[in-house]
């Protein structure tokens, strides 16, 4: 079965002060680690797509990199607009197709 | 715009009275799914379709019924409403399942059972 696990549920930075969100996983073969962005009373939206170990993406103040087990997001210079929760998801190879997704980390950064 | 269109937005409801909550697609995906959103626990897949006429079950099914009568419309069923039911509901396609970017999500539903 997989499993994603993601800490710390919750994290509170000053406006430039960079960090990394942590998402560990396991899983029976890789085909995708993604992350999404999901703001209150939305639907998550799509960040990034890892698909093998030293495998890294970035998008402006964000950055992605990819272990065996692990996967980060790196913040570097947050700004209050990227305050939301962080949601990871691991995709299988199995018929189902589902993504299984960790409980995320609410990102709140103050000016 | 490519989207997936889910209503109602908010839903309050008693226990026992059958509902469906619509999800439509613009973009032609073979792929849509249902998840449920509760706090501590993530996002669980409910049901899932890979294509018309063809559903399955996901980790979290009880309770809930689907059809995809067409290829752009997925709409989740609830016969007989519960408490537990209570949750933020999600629609979400994909081209194949498979996408590079995972999945579409829709704005979601937001449902009380009293």
């Amino acid at each position: 079965e997989d499993q994603v696990t993601q800490s710390p549920e919750a994290l509170r930075l000053q406006e430039g002060e960079s960090s990394s969100l942590n998402c560990s996983y396991t899983v029976s073969g890789l085909r995708g680690l993604f992350w999404y962005r999901q703001d209150p009373g939305k639907g998550p939206e799509f960040l990034f797509t890892l698909y093998s170990a030293g495998e890294e993406k970035e998008k402006e103040r964000l950055k992605a990199t990819l272990t065996k087990k692990e996967s980060f997001l790196h913040i570097t210079a947050p700004k209050p607009e990227d305050s939301a929760t962080y949601l990871c998801a691991v995709q299988s190879y199995t018929g189902r197709r589902a993504l299984t997704f960790g409980s995320g980390t609410r990102l709140q950064v103050q000016p | 715009e490519a989207q997936v269109t889910q209503n109602p937005r908010y839903l309050i409801t008693v226990t026992g009275k059958k509902l469906t909550v619509t999800c439509s697609q613009n973009m032609n995906h073979e792929y849509m799914s249902w998840y449920r959103q509760d706090p501590g626990l993530g996002l669980r897949q409910i049901y899932y379709s890979m294509n018309v006429e063809v559903t399955d079950k996901g980790d979290v099914p009880e309770g809930y019924k689907v059809s995809r009568k067409e290829k752009r419309n997925f709409p989740l069923i609830l016969e007989s409403p519960s408490p537990n039911q209570t949750s933020l509901y999600f629609c979400a396609s994909s081209l194949m399942g498979t996408d590079s970017y995972g999945y579409t999500f829709g704005s979601g539903t937001r449902l009380t059972v009293v």
